[in-house]
């Protein structure tokens, strides 16, 4: 998908180990999210920013934590990692919901696996 | 609090079939969007559809098909005369007006046999 760009695709962290996922999209858009993805439970939202300088908690905040310091950039940190956070992490970006033509664009996964 | 619920979890059709993918939503927001994005086997999300709270008309593009009803909270997408290549993971969301929760339901598996 065009514009937002997930760095790691792959990692594997041993459990207390910290790391931190950077999702950069070229869009301007105001609005980014991350997700995490596990087998039955489609995308819960973790945290989501509506700005630079502003986050907020999604579903499933706990173990996680993110910063918005440019409008660009969202970056989600596992402080201590825990094996229940082995999972695919995707990042997405939106302009403004009101917008007319407006979807979320995802970038490509992040597989993290803690063991 | 918003929810979506797509209760089918897995649907398996053979090809050239019809076959309807559910999606309900709660929300209390009388402005709202919903989307729908399909997952293929590679992993990407690839965006299919966004609806309005305020446009109630179907949706026809090719093969797929949207039906939106307020009245049941319903977002159900139709595809017609299934092929192969549908076999995917489909997932239904729900964002309120200003876009601060972008919630997905939790998929349905599609398999399309040839």
């Amino acid at each position: 998908n065009a514009g937002v760009t997930q760095t790691p695709k792959f990692r594997v962290l041993k459990t207390g180990q910290s790391m931190t996922l950077l999702c950069a999209q070229d869009m301007n858009h105001e609005y980014m999210y991350w997700y995490r993805q596990d087998p039955g439970m489609g995308l819960r939202l973790i945290h989501y920013s509506v700005g630079e300088g502003t986050t907020a908690k999604g579903e499933v905040p706990d173990g996680y934590n993110v910063s918005r310091l440019k409008k660009q950039n969202f970056l989600l940190g596992l402080e201590s990692a825990a094996p229940s956070q082995t999972s695919v992490y995707f990042c997405a970006s939106l302009l403004f919901a009101g917008t007319a033509n407006t979807e979320a664009f995802f970038g490509q996964g992040t597989r993290l696996t803690v063991v | 609090a918003q929810k979506v619920t797509q209760a089918q979890t897995e649907i398996s059709v053979v090809e050239k079939e019809d076959v309807t993918l559910d999606c309900v939503y709660e929300t209390r927001d009388t402005t709202y969007y919903l989307f729908w994005y399909k997952q293929p086997p590679s992993g990407e999300l690839v965006f299919l559809i966004r609806r309005n709270s305020f446009d109630e008309q179907n949706e026809i593009s090719g093969r797929y098909s949207w039906n939106f009803q307020k009245s049941t909270s319903s977002f159900n997408f139709t595809i017609t005369a299934s092929q192969v290549v549908d076999s995917a993971v489909y997932f239904c969301a729900l964002s309120d007006q200003a876009g601060t929760a972008l919630i997905f339901g939790k998929g349905t598996t599609l398999s399309v046999s040839s």
